[in-house]
């Protein structure tokens, strides 16, 4: 149990284009999912929490407009980076988390490859 | 920066011998996690300890926190050349409404056969 999906894979796009990338909770409703950016060889960096039927609270630095984030069900957030550049280039990753629990523990997607040409 | 940091970058072991990653943190916490990130994948979660708790075991790992130090502590015992990935702590802090997981630098593990 607790599968969380994203899709694509990996992509590849134009400078600027758009780039939707999709997170779904496959077997548990997720009130809450994360989005997290990765760069090669470092950690992760939570850019915004989105709540299910609510705005979504970004992170310090992370630019609302350009990444666009859609939480419509309690099982698929989605983001969408608008507008991309080569410096958006990164591995995006979501996570959910399972809403009954209190300690936050998350479970992850595989991530995202976007590479921005 | 909220994030912590991990001790060493990167490790290489050979099969059979001990792994141990070491993680520092700076605000107090609810719990912290130990997460395993095999190269270009998604994380994969390990164990959680509370912070009230001071050691824990699942399988051949072992954790062991210290909250006046603000530090953890992650060991691999008889590694295979299977651990190889990246290790992550992270943190749930006490403010916040225990909604964020603030994540260490993370070290590299190489296991050789």
């Amino acid at each position: 149990g607790a599968v969380v999906s994203q899709h694509p894979s990996w992509v590849i796009c134009k400078s600027g284009t758009s780039v939707k990338i999709e997170c779904r909770s496959l077997d548990f409703q997720a009130t809450t999912m994360f989005w997290y950016r990765q760069f090669p060889k470092q950690s992760l960096m939570l850019m915004a929490t989105s709540n299910e039927g609510s705005k979504a609270t970004y992170e310090q630095g992370v630019e609302k407009d350009k990444f666009l984030i859609n939480h419509a069900s309690l099982t698929l957030s989605t983001l969408t980076v608008t507008s991309a550049h080569p410096e958006d280039s990164s591995f995006y990753i979501c996570s959910a988390r399972i809403t009954r629990v209190s300690y936050n523990e998350q479970f992850f997607g595989p991530g995202t490859r976007l590479t921005v040409l | 920066s909220q994030q912590g940091e991990e001790d060493p970058q990167a490790l290489s072991i050979q099969e059979g011998e001990n792994a141990t990653m070491n993680c520092s943190y700076k605000t107090s916490i609810n719990n912290l996690q130990w997460y395993r990130q095999n190269s270009g994948r998604g994380l994969v979660h390990l164990i959680l300890i509370r912070s009230n708790e001071r050691e824990k075991h699942s399988g051949r790992l072992r954790v062991t926190l210290d909250t006046s130090k603000k530090s953890s502590s992650l060991l691999i015992t008889a590694s295979r050349a299977a651990d190889t990935a990246s290790y992550f702590c992270a943190t749930v802090p006490l403010s916040g409404g225990y909604n964020k997981l603030i994540f260490g630098a993370g070290t590299r593990l190489a296991v050789h056969p």
